[in-house]
């Protein structure tokens, strides 16, 4: 059981757009900034998001971020079949720990 | 460019103990928290262990604590966890991860991950 919800899967066509949410506390998303990870089948985890919203370099405007109170989005704009991924939600707890969410496996149709 | 070699894992009895290293280049290693995180098979992500860039402090999750250790060699560039009394829910893939500052802030960089089997 991950201390951050994640909806299990989500889809979309190529070209469209799908967000994912994450939702926590105000132990962990509440009081701490979110970052979203994106894993390619059999491939390490990659940073994405950080800071809620920001982009790390080499990190393409489609995807973005935002964040309201207990919960954070992610968005992807213009779906390619090569975003076809798991993506991660992960934020610092007031518990000494990172925590993360059970991961959105996205289907580009 | 930075990159992060992880290396020692292995099938390992329950009970048995074994230790991961993660080779650091390309960024000034002792400035930067580093975490152990690991993902069983076909399951999510699951942060197990960091440590800040001086290795004066050290934080783990409740389901290692114990039993596993993470420290550094900052004269090495190298990233150790040492595990014991290992488990079969142990088994996993684990990537070590390097912050972008302190341990709080979010693993920008990631290893390719090494492969740690417990059974008998």
């Amino acid at each position: 059981q991950s201390v951050l919800t994640q909806p299990p899967s989500v889809s979309a066509a190529p070209g469209q757009e799908v967000t994912i949410s994450c939702s926590g506390s105000s132990s962990n998303i509440g009081n701490n900034y979110v970052s979203w990870y994106q894993q390619l089948p059999g491939t390490a985890p990659k940073l994405l998001i950080y800071d809620n919203n920001k982009r790390p370099s080499g990190i393409p405007d489609r995807f973005s971020g935002s964040k309201s109170g207990t919960s954070a989005t992610l968005g992807i704009t213009g779906l390619q079949t090569g975003d076809e991924a798991d993506y991660y939600c992960g934020t610092w707890d007031s518990s000494l720990r990172w925590v993360f969410g059970g991961g959105t496996k996205l289907t580009v149709l | 460019e930075v990159q992060l070699l992880d290396s020692g894992g292995g099938l390992v009895q329950p009970g048995g103990s074994l230790r991961l290293s993660c080779a650091a280049s390309g960024f000034t290693f002792s400035n930067y928290a580093m975490s152990w995180v690991r993902q069983a098979p076909g399951k999510g992500l699951e942060w197990v262990l960091g440590i800040s860039g001086s290795g004066g402090s050290t934080y783990y999750a409740d389901s290692v604590k114990g039993r596993f250790t993470i420290s550094r060699d900052n004269s090495k560039n190298t990233l150790y966890l040492q595990m014991n009394s290992l488990r079969a829910e142990d088994t996993a893939v684990y990537y070590c991860a390097s912050h972008l500052t302190t341990v709080t802030t979010p693993q920008d960089y990631w290893g390719q991950g090494t492969l740690v089997t417990v059974s008998s």
